[in-house]
């Protein structure tokens, strides 16, 4: 299985300063059709997750453009340019290149 | 709008048996993988099983040959058929869509207790 590993798990943040995290796989993500599957998620308390970003850097429908992800093969990351309120919550990286479908452990933001 | 609305949680018994459904909007649903995501409480997202489009399914290990993923295209309609009920099993229970896991569900709650 391909395990993924997100730093930090904890991440006390300022509103209006950047964030970032990092993820980790044991493997490859470049799926054999060429894309690789390395998502982020966003979830709040008492919410479901919601996708912010897939294939590594493509910001889903809705999603602010203070939100951007980088990377490849790997090591990737999601960084925030000015963390706003309303993003506290916890942030799941999620490979779904290779089955098992594999998530980070989260990343908890918290002002 | 997409939408995936999930029905069927509640209380098992440890052994016993329950069925969710996943009751898909708004998108041309044959042409989709779905998928069942878990979240145990307070603890992280954990996946359980996929279906592709074409019908071929994938499951985790730790529900392997216990849980059954399946699909009726003609009412736009996911299932996740839950046998031999374990206390771990305990979860929320979120139906998802594609590879990338672009929408999910408001999830259902599967209590396994005796």
């Amino acid at each position: 299985d391909i395990v993924m590993t997100q730093t930090p798990l904890s991440s006390p943040v300022t509103l209006g300063q950047p964030a970032s995290i990092s993820c980790r796989s044991s493997q490859s993500l470049v799926h054999n059709d060429g894309n690789t599957y390395l998502s982020w998620l966003h979830q709040r308390p008492g919410q479901p997750p919601r996708l912010l970003i897939h294939k590594i850097s493509n910001r889903f429908s809705g999603v602010p453009d203070r939100f951007s992800g980088s990377g490849a093969g790997t090591d990737f990351t999601l960084k925030i340019t000015r963390v706003e309120a309303e993003d506290v919550g916890v942030y799941y990286c999620m490979q779904g290149t290779q089955f098992p479908w594999t998530f980070g452990q989260g990343t908890k933001v918290e002002i | 709008e997409v939408q995936l609305l999930e029905s069927g949680g509640g209380l098992g018994q440890p052994g016993g048996s329950l069925r969710l459904s996943c009751a898909a909007s708004a998108f041309t649903f044959t042409t989709y993988a779905m998928s069942w995501v878990r979240q145990a409480p307070g603890k992280g997202l954990e996946w359980v099983s996929t279906i592709g489009a074409g019908g071929s399914e994938f499951y985790s290990d730790s529900v392997r040959g216990r849980f059954t993923i399946s699909r009726d295209n003609s009412k736009n309609i996911l299932y996740l058929h839950m046998n031999s009920l374990r206390a771990e099993d305990t979860a929320v229970y979120y139906c998802t869509r594609s590879r990338v896991v672009d929408s999910w569900g408001q999830g259902a709650l599967v209590t396994v207790s005796s």
